[in-house]
């Protein structure tokens, strides 16, 4: 059984700048979440997808984006890249949207300068 | 709404001695509680998780925590801390509005001195 994977696990990009941030689902879940984890504190919920559409959105301006596709991987675009969007981002999955047991990627960790 | 606290951002213990991490939470629903324990540069994996079922409840790595609605409590305890404990845990809470999106306390390290 493979596990949540994220890419790329690294990035650095400048103010301004748009950034795309890719997870595949572990098998056989079909909801996604992201969340954004700047240092020191707790992860924060973006958004969730459930089979292709938005199920739930956190405190989050707009150009914070998302996909999910047909094989429940999923992408968090950001544009207009901020200094303060510099954190971990992380990915879950989870059999369904009704589950609330979670299972993580191992983030990508994106700098901006 | 739902909310957690995590009392005190460091812990600080010897290896062998007890571990106790602290977690307050406010939920206006019966809650789903979880603790998470993050390794440096990983994701979170899941220790325990409390769905209302039994109050005491045992995780992996030997660690357990004890649901007190009275207390609003889900401390997480261990016996005895092993230098591979030492991590950052977060502990969050989830169920309120009937949603299952988790809100994660700002998170408590663990050090483990030899």
């Amino acid at each position: 059984e493979t596990g949540v994977t994220q890419s790329p696990t690294h990035l650095i990009k400048t103010r301004g700048q748009q950034v795309t941030l890719r997870c595949s689902s572990q098998s056989g879940h079909n909801t996604v979440s992201w969340y954004q984890q700047a240092l020191g504190q707790g992860p924060q919920f973006i958004f969730q997808y459930y089979r292709e559409e938005e199920n739930g959105r956190g405190n989050f301006p707009p150009r914070f984006s998302g996909l999910q596709f047909p094989n429940y991987s999923s992408e968090l675009n950001v544009n207009a890249l901020e200094l303060d969007d510099s954190a971990l981002y992380l990915c879950a999955s989870s059999q369904d949207r009704g589950s609330y047991e979670q299972y993580f990627g191992p983030g990508t960790r994106l700098t901006v300068t | 709404a739902q909310s957690v606290t995590q009392l005190g951002s460091h812990v600080s213990v010897s290896e062998g001695a007890l571990v106790l991490l602290r977690c307050n939470y406010s939920s206006s629903v019966p809650p789903y509680l979880f603790w998470y324990v993050q390794y440096p540069n990983q994701g979170l994996q899941l220790l325990l998780k409390y769905t209302s079922a039994a109050t005491l409840v045992k995780g992996i790595n030997g660690f357990e925590a004890e649901f007190k609605k009275s207390e609003t409590s889900f401390h997480l305890t261990k016996p005895s801390a092993h230098m591979s404990d030492a991590a950052e845990y977060f502990c969050a809470v989830s169920g309120s509005g009937g949603s299952y999106i988790p809100t994660f306390g700002r998170g408590t390290s663990l050090i483990v001195h030899p």
